[in-house]
């Protein structure tokens, strides 16, 4: 079965910081790599996703990920956050022989931004 | 909003209650998911249904009993529940069906359900 792991599960930072969360998954095949972000109350968003082509994808609000291969990694990174960044991102995966319509889900990494 | 609508966002039961969970997605999409948000860990999928039929079941004990009557509509009934059923409920909703490549899936706010 599909794993996912993230590390690091509550990063605190400042304003302008550089965030970057880590993203392993364990399948070897043809993957298709989702984050999700989850600010305070709200529902499970979309940041970004790769399918294929340019493994560097960037996603709503300045985020942006980095899909390795060779390491089964999709990290994301923001190069400067912001207080309204403070949510819980979710890696996901699906595909190859664990089907396109199971998600797979890490434990999420809790952020909190101080202003 | 996501298109993706869930009632009621709040339910409190006893372990001998019976209540429904709703879902309802405008996106015109033909596959739902039922997704259980626990603290500290990852979500746990429940079930999936493409074109209203079940094609999966993640080995959910039967005191859940997922409804699919239409693409549009998903229901969870939850009868005689445990405490350490306690989560939040999360529905989701895509386009593709089972096997299709590029296959987004969009969230609703959930349900926090709390058994006492």
């Amino acid at each position: 079965a599909q794993s996912v792991s993230q590390h690091n599960h509550h990063v605190i930072l400042s304003e302008a910081a550089s965030l970057e969360l880590g993203c392993n998954y364990s399948y070897g095949g043809t993957v298709n790599l989702f984050w999700y972000v989850q600010y305070p109350g709200q529902h499970l968003q979309l940041l970004l996703k790769y399918f294929s082509g340019d493994p560097l994808v960037k996603g709503i609000k300045g985020f942006e990920a980095e899909f390795i291969k060779s390491k089964f990694s999709f990290n994301l990174r923001k190069p400067s956050v912001q207080w309204s960044d403070t949510a819980e991102y979710f890696c996901a995966v699906n595909g190859g022989d664990y089907g396109n319509n199971r998600l797979a889900f890490g434990k999420g990494n809790q952020v909190v931004v101080i202003p | 909003e996501t298109g993706v609508t869930q009632t009621p966002r709040h339910l409190v039961m006893g372990m001998t209650n019976k209540k429904s969970l709703k879902c309802e997605q405008h996106l015109g999409h033909n596959a739902m998911y039922w997704y259980k948000q626990s603290a500290k860990k990852p979500l746990e999928l429940m079930f999936v249904y493409n074109f209203k039929e079940q094609t999966e079941n993640n080995s959910v004990p039967s005191r859940f009993s997922p409804e699919c009557p239409n693409s549009s509509h998903l229901f969870l009934h939850l009868h005689t529940l445990q405490p350490e059923d306690s989560a939040l409920y999360l529905c989701a909703s895509s386009q593709g069906s089972a096997g299709t490549a590029k296959n987004i899936q969009y969230f609703g706010a959930g349900t926090r359900l709390s058994v006492l």
